[in-house]
């Protein structure tokens, strides 16, 4: 069964420092995976997605399949950064998982 | 630029009550879900369309069900309202690329805040 995990319900950092947020997955194909991103009062909206190794917002992240993670990195963080982030897993004809998410707070 | 509205912000219902929500999108998309979102435990898939008149369960159906008599309308149904299905209910649309639905971007309403009392 496909199973995404974020074990850091939240996380707090300073303006300026690095961040890293978890996410871990199991699944015995190929994934497709998505960091999803919801500011306060707004909707809940795509981040990046692994397949287009693209960098949005100064956020990356890379697909270690070997480790099965998926783990969104900043090298400094600002207070706009702060919001609920979620890992997501898909794959084709297979399921579409949520993980449970983390609040990042960046504090001045 | 894709849209998707929920008919309200928020909601207020005794148990007992049928409460719909509606979830409409403009940009033709052929699938539509509907989540609802709890504090730990993240999104949780109540229910699918990815074709007009065509539904599947997702992940927690019990207690739901779902119409979509239209391409841009997909709309939830609490036939009895319980205290347990209080919760934030998010609706997405995406394309279908080929494949199962549940694999791609997703766009996503507002959300409609729903309390049972």
């Amino acid at each position: 069964a496909q199973r995404v995990t974020q074990p850091e319900k939240l996380l707090s950092v300073f303006k300026g420092a690095p961040v890293e947020l978890k996410c871990n997955y199991s699944y015995s194909g190929s994934p497709e995976l998505f960091w999803y991103v919801q500011y306060s009062r707004q909707r809940l909206q795509l981040l990046l997605r692994h397949i287009s190794r693209e960098s949005i917002k100064g956020f990356t992240a890379d697909l270690n399949k070997g480790e099965t993670s998926f783990h969104l990195k900043k090298p400094f963080a600002q207070e706009e950064d702060s919001a609920m982030y979620y890992c997501a897993l898909g794959n084709y004809g297979q399921n579409f998982v949520f993980g449970p998410g983390t609040r990042l707070s960046v504090l001045p | 630029d894709v849209k998707v509205t929920q008919s309200s912000r928020y909601l207020v219902k005794r148990t007992g009550e049928k409460v719909f929500l509606e979830c409409v999108q403009d940009m033709d998309h052929e699938n539509m879900f509907w989540y609802r979102q709890d504090p730990g435990l993240g999104l949780r898939l109540i229910y699918f369309s990815y074709d007009v008149k065509m539904k599947e369960k997702g992940d927690i159906p019990e207690g739901y069900s779902v119409s979509r008599e239209k391409k841009e309308r997909f709309s939830l149904i609490l036939e009895s309202a319980s205290t347990n299905q209080t919760s934030m209910y998010l609706c997405a649309s995406s394309l279908n690329l080929g494949g199962h639905p549940r694999s791609y971007e997703q766009y996503f309403g507002p959300g409609t805040r729903l309390t049972v009392t």
